[in-house]
């Protein structure tokens, strides 16, 4: 059962627009959740994060909103570049008291900025 | 330098074979991880470890096995390599605080 969750495989956005990536997770325990990007031939590389009594991080052109009722996250790109061409995952992480560790990552998106 | 390196970057072995792909890492980090990514689908953890004498298994540990052998190296293991286990994998490592550092993967293939 998947507990982190990218509905949509691709996304297509024109240059300069602005680009959504959404993520729904199941797993109430979740302490954190973070947003990769990957690279072909690359391993992924972290952009941003938000705790999970925050509903909202802002990094540049990066921000992240969370809705924890809706178990719901969103990653806005503004201005989209033709660099931000990529494959975003959406990763959790559980709360560090229960022991566990490691991520929990969706199977990505993605994302193709049309010049 | 990258800070964290993997070797090999490609195998290609045959069913039954011991596999062993290493990790290294410059980030002075206590915690290492091991994840696969199978085409379309998310990284899933196989193993992580603390320190030196911790070790965790993850979601799929089963058909691997893990030596930290300093706490800069973390090796994966594959004792009887089978064709499901053709995959990338990735090392990454953590200070604790919340974002983990991935190597560059080594794309491994069982014939």
């Amino acid at each position: 059962d998947q507990q982190v969750k990218q509905n949509s495989p691709s996304l297509s956005v024109q240059e300069g627009r602005i680009s959504i990536l959404n993520c729904d997770y199941t797993n109430s325990m979740f302490d954190y959740f973070l947003w990769y990007k990957k690279y072909p031939a690359e391993g992924p590389t972290f952009l941003i994060s938000i705790s999970s009594i925050k509903d909202k991080n802002e990094d540049g052109r990066f921000t992240v909103f969370l809705n924890k009722s809706a178990k719901h996250l969103s990653l806005h790109i503004v201005p989209s570049q033709p660099g931000d061409s990529a494959v975003y995952f959406c990763a959790a992480r559980p709360y560090s008291g229960g022991g566990a560790d490691g991520l929990t990552f969706g199977k990505g998106t993605h994302l193709i900025i049309q010049p | 330098d990258a800070d964290v390196t993997q070797t090999p970057r490609n195998r290609i072995t045959k069913t039954g074979k011991r596999i062993m792909l290493e990790c290294s890492q410059t980030k002075g980090h206590d915690r290492m991880y091991w994840y696969r990514q199978d085409p379309g689908l998310g990284l899933r953890l196989i193993y992580y470890s603390f320190d030196v004498k911790d070790i965790n298994k993850g979601e799929i540990s089963d058909g691997y096995s893990v030596s930290r052998q300093a706490q800069a190296k973390f090796s994966l293991s594959l004792e009887s390599a089978i064709p499901n286990q053709t995959a990338l994998y990735f090392c990454a490592t953590s200070d604790s605080l919340v974002e983990q550092f991935f190597g560059p993967g080594t794309r491994l293939t069982v014939l």
